[in-house]
């Protein structure tokens, strides 16, 4: 049964403060993890993709990977209000061959306080 | 701007209409899929084709049809829908394929769907 949990939040955090956002898989054959951002009535929109442990930074986005802990977080610098919205953490088993969905998490949903 | 579109936007049907959904992406993409949303739910991986093969079906009611007529387009038939299956479907595509790792998933806008 591959699960992965996030805290639904509202995690609410002022403007220009970071963001901190958690996620923990169960699967330890996982290969492959996302961060989707999904703003209201609409579709999830990629924020990030990690397969080795460590950071990985783009812009304002930091994404980290701990596998023996199997634990994903996302990190959100100088946060905006336009960054309010639900976080889908997404994770893919590798199986090897053939293409394979993502399971996501339930969402946090990120509220910034102007 | 998505590059993977989806029509119709939106989706009125009864019970025992007949109607498909439609996908297209020209990113050469060789794996494409359907997700199932419900409101505040995450989406829930419904098909997956790669390379125009029916790879998984997540035990999806046999109402839902899909159908791969080639490598940028994939549609979704929908025969006898019940109220429970009123969503938003999502089509998404990737580079994944056969021996490559979980390539990031695009998605389109959407269909949202509301069966009377």
């Amino acid at each position: 049964q591959k699960e992965v949990e996030q805290n639904s939040g509202p995690l609410s955090v002022p403007e220009g403060a970071i963001a901190s956002l958690n996620c923990t898989y169960s699967d330890r054959g996982s290969q492959s993890f996302f961060w989707y951002r999904q703003y209201s009535g609409k579709s999830p929109e990629l924020i990030m993709s990690i397969y080795s442990n460590g950071d990985k930074e783009d812009g304002r986005f930091t994404a980290q990977l701990n596998k023996a802990s199997q634990y994903v977080s996302l990190l959100i610098r100088d946060s905006q209000p336009s960054d309010s919205a639900t976080y889908l953490c997404a994770v893919i088993l590798d199986s090897g061959g053939g293409a394979d969905g993502l399971t996501f998490g339930k969402g946090t949903h990120l509220i910034i306080q102007p | 701007d998505t590059e993977v579109t989806q029509t119709p936007k939106h989706l009125v049907m009864g019970m025992t209409n007949k109607k498909s959904l439609k996908c297209e992406q020209h990113m050469g993409h060789r794996a494409m899929y359907w997700y199932k949303q419900k409101a505040k739910k995450p989406p829930e991986l419904m098909f997956v084709y790669s390379y125009e093969k029916l790879s998984i079906n997540e035990s999806v009611p046999s109402r839902f049809s899909p159908e791969c007529p080639n490598s940028s387009l994939l549609n979704l038939h929908l025969h006898a829908l019940q109220p429970e299956d009123s969503a938003l479907y999502l089509c998404a595509s990737s580079q994944k394929g056969w021996g490559q790792g979980g390539q990031p998933q695009h998605f389109g806008d959407g269909t949202r769907l509301s069966i009377l």
